[in-house]
């Protein structure tokens, strides 16, 4: 158990929808990522946050969009889904904004 | 994306033979790599990590080695055991994390 927290943990919707993805970083982090995972694209760098501030952004679609709240705990919404979106998503967190990560068990979307 | 499509590279290993997954990096200017672990159903779990000024680092029956001339990392597992199935990504860092396509593991006991 790495001490990240991602809820929820599966989630099936429809083409279209809107969907927002939990995430608690470990006690003390102040860094969260998340990661898109899907068959054929791998593990994608979406967006970092450190301490509430948007700190790296990588493949991340304009429909989608992330916080980190002042508690620290971050969320990814994913707006206008579609089917391709489906895959698995991770958050992470590291102490600071450069050091190791820690990964979430991660949320599975299926899109139908 | 930054990724390649994915047929992922697989590499077979006896129960007690030594491992090496190898790794190609992107960028020259990476500061910082780091091995991940992925099994089955699960998040990736941080294996061991390697600065860009050194060269060799070790920990519990693992080994990363790091050749900056020709961008190239790998990760060496000693013994290895049914456990170490898996697949391993290798990540740079240089302005982002970046992680490759990864490495499916499989021990045969």
């Amino acid at each position: 158990d790495s001490g990240v927290t991602q809820t929820p943990k599966h989630l099936i919707t429809a083409t279209g929808q809107r969907v927002t993805l939990r995430c608690s970083p470990r006690s003390g982090d102040l860094s969260v990522y998340w990661y898109q995972q899907s068959l054929d694209q791998g593990l994608q760098f979406l967006i970092q946050y450190y301490n509430g501030e948007e700190r790296a952004k990588g493949n991340i679609l304009e429909r989608f969009s992330a916080q980190q709240f002042p508690d620290l705990h971050s969320e990814l919404n994913l707006s206008s889904l579609e089917l391709g979106d489906s895959a698995l998503y991770f958050c992470a967190s590291s102490e600071e904004w450069d050091n190791e990560q820690f990964f979430g068990p991660g949320t599975r979307l299926t899109v139908l | 994306g930054e990724s390649v499509g994915l047929h992922l590279p697989t590499l077979s290993v006896q129960e007690g033979d030594n491992s090496i997954i190898n790794c190609a990096y992107s960028n020259s200017a990476s500061d910082y790599f780091i091995w991940y672990k992925q099994e089955s159903g699960k998040g990736p779990q941080f294996i061991i990590d390697i600065r860009s000024n050194m060269d060799k680092r070790q920990g519990q029956r693992v080994t990363v080695l790091l050749n900056k001339t020709v961008k190239h990392l790998s990760l060496q597992i000693a013994a290895t055991q049914p456990g170490d199935s898996a697949v391993y990504f290798c990540a740079e860092r240089y302005d982002k994390v970046i992680f490759g396509p990864g490495t499916s593991l499989s021990v045969i006991p």
